[in-house]
């Protein structure tokens, strides 16, 4: 069975400040997929990034970057620039090639402070 | 731009009684979830639709939740009767398909407290 685990319940960074957030997981799959979800207070729960495991390119969407280490199976999420808007909960999820059922993590809270 | 909706977004019950939760998916959208999100975890998905199909139920407690798409759009999760473990916050999501890597675009959820 397909595991996902974040390792830091909770992280804090400074306006303007880079953070990384760590996901580890584990699949005996050869194709899937990474993500990594946005829950912020009270809100719908948004995609900040997605990861193709054939894809050697990390991925990258404006401030938000990836360090995916396939053999390490690691898929870490960095924000760049952070802003108090990316206060949130993040959530490291992960699909097989074949289906889309989402398996997450537990989740690490973000505070950004001024 | 168009949402996941879902109704209502809190529901306070007590044990033994019925509650339904309603979601209508991003229109177009053949993929339908409904996760369940205990307090400090990640979601688990109880039950995946595809049209008015059920593709994944494994881990939906069937003696007590029950999950009908029928006309292949809106969804209904309903429990029957609510036990005090079933707090939580239920999330529906909609995707254009089912193959691995598809977004999935979440709704606002529905936070259930049962007494």
């Amino acid at each position: 069975a397909q595991t996902v685990t974040q390792s830091q319940p909770e992280m804090s960074v400074q306006e303007a400040e880079t953070v990384t957030l760590s996901c580890t997981y584990d699949t005996s799959e050869s194709d899937y997929y990474l993500f990594w979800y946005k829950q912020p207070p009270s809100r719908q729960m948004i995609l900040v990034i997605r990861q193709e495991a054939y894809k050697q390119q990390n991925a990258t969407e404006n401030r938000f970057s990836v360090n995916f280490q396939k053999a390490a199976k690691s898929f870490s999420l960095k924000i760049s620039d952070s802003q108090l808007g990316d206060a949130a909960m993040y959530f490291c999820a992960y699909t097989p090639g074949t289906a889309s059922k989402l398996t997450f993590g537990t989740g690490t809270r973000l505070q950004v402070t001024l | 731009e168009a949402e996941v909706a879902q109704s209502p977004r809190y529901k306070i019950t007590e044990k033994s009684q019925a509650v339904a939760f309603w979601c209508d998916p991003i229109s177009g959208h053949a993929t339908l979830y409904w996760y369940r999100q205990i307090l400090g975890q990640g979601p688990e998905l109880l039950v995946q639709f595809q049209d008015e199909s059920v593709v994944d139920d494994s881990q939906l407690p069937k003696d007590r939740f029950s999950a009908e798409r029928l006309k292949g759009v809106d969804s209904t999760l309903k429990i029957q009767p609510a036990e005090l473990g079933d707090s939580a916050m239920y999330l529906c999501a909609s995707s254009r398909g089912v193959a691995g890597g598809n977004e999935q675009f979440f709704g606002p959820g529905t936070r259930l407290t049962v007494l």
